[in-house]
């Protein structure tokens, strides 16, 4: 049964830091990987979707990495500003049903 | 661009009393889902439709039904509300099938707020 572990629980940082999210998966025939932000009170907003054939992905200060050998996922976000400030969850997919959400990390950036 | 759009976004229920959520995207997606996301628990399944005219059991679907009307459209029904059931549900669609246009990525609606008194 697949499980994703996002860790840490919660992360507060100072602005302007790069800092790394990190999300671990059991199940290595994962089939897609995608990254959200939620804000409070809010839906989920997809940042950047990894599919079965890549290994990264890039957006703006957003990169996302997939290995699949050691079950592992990054989320790596550049230069934080404060408006970074949210839950980023992480979802792995074995199929169109099975997709699996971490619980997230509540990320704080200190102006 | 609506994207995935919810209603209602709040609604208090007395134990017992029945509602439907209503869901409906304009992306054309084939794919719908209904979530639940309660504290500690994260995102969990309650029903999804992989295409118009099919609907599936999620991880937690006692006490809710679906409806898939349309390809747009994807409704899910409490029968007899428990507080049980007091959580955030959202829909999402996705586009999933074979070749390079059809690439799973979730779009997710605003929420709906449901309490059970």
């Amino acid at each position: 049964k697949q499980e994703v572990t996002q860790i840490p629980a919660a992360l507060s940082v100072p602005e302007g830091e790069n800092l790394v999210l990190n999300c671990s998966f059991t199940d290595s025939a994962i089939y897609n990987l995608q990254w959200f932000r939620q804000d409070p009170g809010k839906g989920l907003t997809s940042l950047l979707l990894i599919q079965s054939s890549q290994r990264e992905q890039t957006s703006g200060r957003l990169n996302a990495s997939l290995d699949k050998s050691s079950g592992r996922s990054t989320l790596y976000i550049a230069a934080s500003q404060p408006g970074d400030s949210a839950t980023y969850l992480c979802a792995g997919y074995s199929s169109a049903s099975k997709i699996i959400f971490g619980s997230g990390t509540r990320l704080s950036i200190r102006p | 661009n609506a994207g995935v759009t919810q209603t209602p976004k709040f609604q208090v229920l007395k134990t017992g009393q029945s509602m439907t959520l209503q869901c409906a995207q304009d992306m054309n997606h084939n794919s719908m889902y209904w979530y639940r996301q309660d504290p500690g628990m994260g995102l969990r399944l309650i029903y999804y439709s992989a295409s118009e005219g099919t609907t599936d059991k999620g991880e937690v679907p006692n006490g809710y039904n679906v409806s898939r009307l349309n390809k747009r459209e994807f409704s899910l029904r409490l029968e007899s509300a428990a507080p049980s059931q007091t959580s955030v549900y959202f829909c999402a669609s996705s586009v999933f099938g074979e070749g390079d246009l059809y690439t799973g990525e979730l779009f997710f609606g605003e929420g709906s707020r449901l309490t059970v008194l």
